[in-house]
């Protein structure tokens, strides 16, 4: 089975630009995370949804960073105005939500740098 | 707030040497417990976790875990380490509710395998 899937694995972009991130979930799961890695920071939640509803996005930085779901198959992560400070690894991660805890599984990542 | 500290950022072992990372949480309530694996460059890949019952949890390539919930702690453990176990870890902890919720995660052990 394909694990989690996201695209692109790279991107180089400049400040002020658009930088759109994308991420497909296992299938059958209905949770889904977004978090960022930084040397400084380590590993941070940014988002999560539960069947496509967004649920926690007090991890969001800024009004510069905003996240959908369209459908359980799909989700994006935007970043507009980029920034410098925003390169770091962006990794998407899901999960199938029941009563209790559950292993989430963890995509490549996208490493962002914004030059 | 739930919290997790890894103690070690860097860890040094020789091959064949046995091997203990630390992780302590902080959380009111029952966590559940992970420990990921990062190699250069790529995702987080799950190394075992901590739901309930017994508190010694056997993982992939040969690690195993031991929760202390006296000691709030969920070290990771190894008898003999090999040099591709050379990598990032990462202990995390979530809620004990019901569905899934986002991971906080420990800055990570960075482990350096000595020939």
């Amino acid at each position: 089975d394909a694990g989690v899937i996201q695209s692109p694995r790279h991107e180089v972009t400049e400040m002020g630009q658009e930088v759109t991130l994308r991420c497909k979930p296992i299938s059958g799961h209905n949770s889904l995370f977004w978090y960022r890695q930084t040397m400084m920071r380590g590993l941070e939640l940014l988002i999560y949804f539960n069947n496509n509803v967004p649920i926690d996005d007090s991890g969001m930085p800024e009004d510069r960073f905003s996240a959908k779901m369209p459908n359980a198959s799909f989700s994006t992560l935007k970043i507009q105005p980029s920034e410098p400070r925003d390169s770091a690894v962006y990794f998407c991660a899901s999960t199938h939500s029941r009563q209790g805890p559950e292993t989430q599984y963890f995509g490549p990542g996208t490493r962002l740098l914004v030059l | 707030a739930q919290s997790v500290t890894q103690p070690d950022i860097h860890i040094t072992v020789s091959e064949g040497a046995s091997l203990e990372l630390r992780c302590n949480y902080s959380y009111g309530a029952t966590p559940y417990l992970f420990w990921y694996v990062q190699s250069p460059g790529q995702g987080l890949q799950l190394l075992l976790k901590y739901f309930s019952g017994d508190t010694l949890v056997q993982g992939i390539k040969g690690f195993e875990a031991e929760f202390k919930r006296s000691q709030s702690s969920f070290n990771l453990r190894k008898p003999s380490v090999h040099w591709s176990d050379a990598a990032e870890y990462f202990c995390a902890v979530g809620y004990s509710g019901g569905g899934a919720d986002g991971l906080t995660f420990g800055k990570g052990t960075h482990l350096i395998i000595q020939p």
